[in-house]
């Protein structure tokens, strides 16, 4: 496997369910996002990881949780969603630090939609 | 901090026509600026990234774009539009340790 993988691709679940989005990166790199993109409207950047320390989290609904086992890996685990919450995930990872090494590779998503 | 505009949420073209897409950014200091493309389900694409030295930075599948320090923009062209290139384009800032992305433009190509 090569850069920024992610799993499922596609996952539909209830509001009662507990799912988790799985994020793996081959780059080497030392920070991972995750985004929020739901149609008509901009990325969302939900929470960001440096050297497995949560740095950023942007008024994140609690029912969203995020895990970070090592520089390579990066979970969301999501439960008691809400239907709002239907969107395309995206994680990406980047080198970490300042200016050029912020340059982001993205994985292909996980199209969630909540019943 | 840093912010990018990106002026035209859609722009439509024909096949063979010039492609243009517009990005204008704020930043207190130079600037790293990019573009990404994204096609329908699927994550976003590196094109292009200006660093320093030259202005005019030439990207995959035919894109350029040039650095402007003066009119704080970093435009996206392409000669001749091809149907592949219907997309959605991203024009991003870094600076400190973030990345700003833009709300986007939808390309479409018509025949």
């Amino acid at each position: 496997e090569t850069g920024v993988t992610q799993t499922p691709r596609h996952l539909v679940m209830g509001m009662t369910n507990k799912k988790s989005l799985k994020c793996e990166q081959h780059l080497g790199h030392n920070a991972m996002y995750w985004y929020k993109q739901s149609a008509k409207k901009p990325l969302e950047l939900m929470f960001v990881y440096n050297f497995k320390e949560q740095t950023e989290n942007n008024s994140v609904p609690s029912r969203f949780s995020p895990e970070c086992p090592n520089s390579s890996h990066l979970f969301l685990h999501l439960h008691t969603l809400q239907p709002e919450d239907s969107a395309l995930y995206l994680c990406a990872s980047s080198q970490g630090g300042q200016g050029l090494y912020n340059e982001q590779f993205f994985g292909p998503g996980t199209r969630l939609t909540v019943l | 901090a840093q912010s990018v505009t990106q002026l035209g949420s859609h722009v439509s073209v024909s096949e063979g026509a010039l492609v243009l897409l517009r990005c204008n950014y704020s930043s207190s200091v130079p600037p790293y600026l990019f573009w990404y493309v994204q096609y329908p389900n699927q994550g976003l694409q590196l094109l292009l990234k200006y660093t320093t030295g030259a202005t005019l930075v030439k990207g995959i599948n035919g894109f350029e774009a040039e650095f402007k320090k003066s009119e704080t923009s970093f435009h996206l062209t392409k000669p001749s539009a091809h149907m592949s290139d219907a997309a959605e384009y991203f024009c991003a800032v870094s600076e400190d340790n973030d990345m700003r992305f833009g709300a986007g433009t939808r390309l479409t190509v018509k025949p």
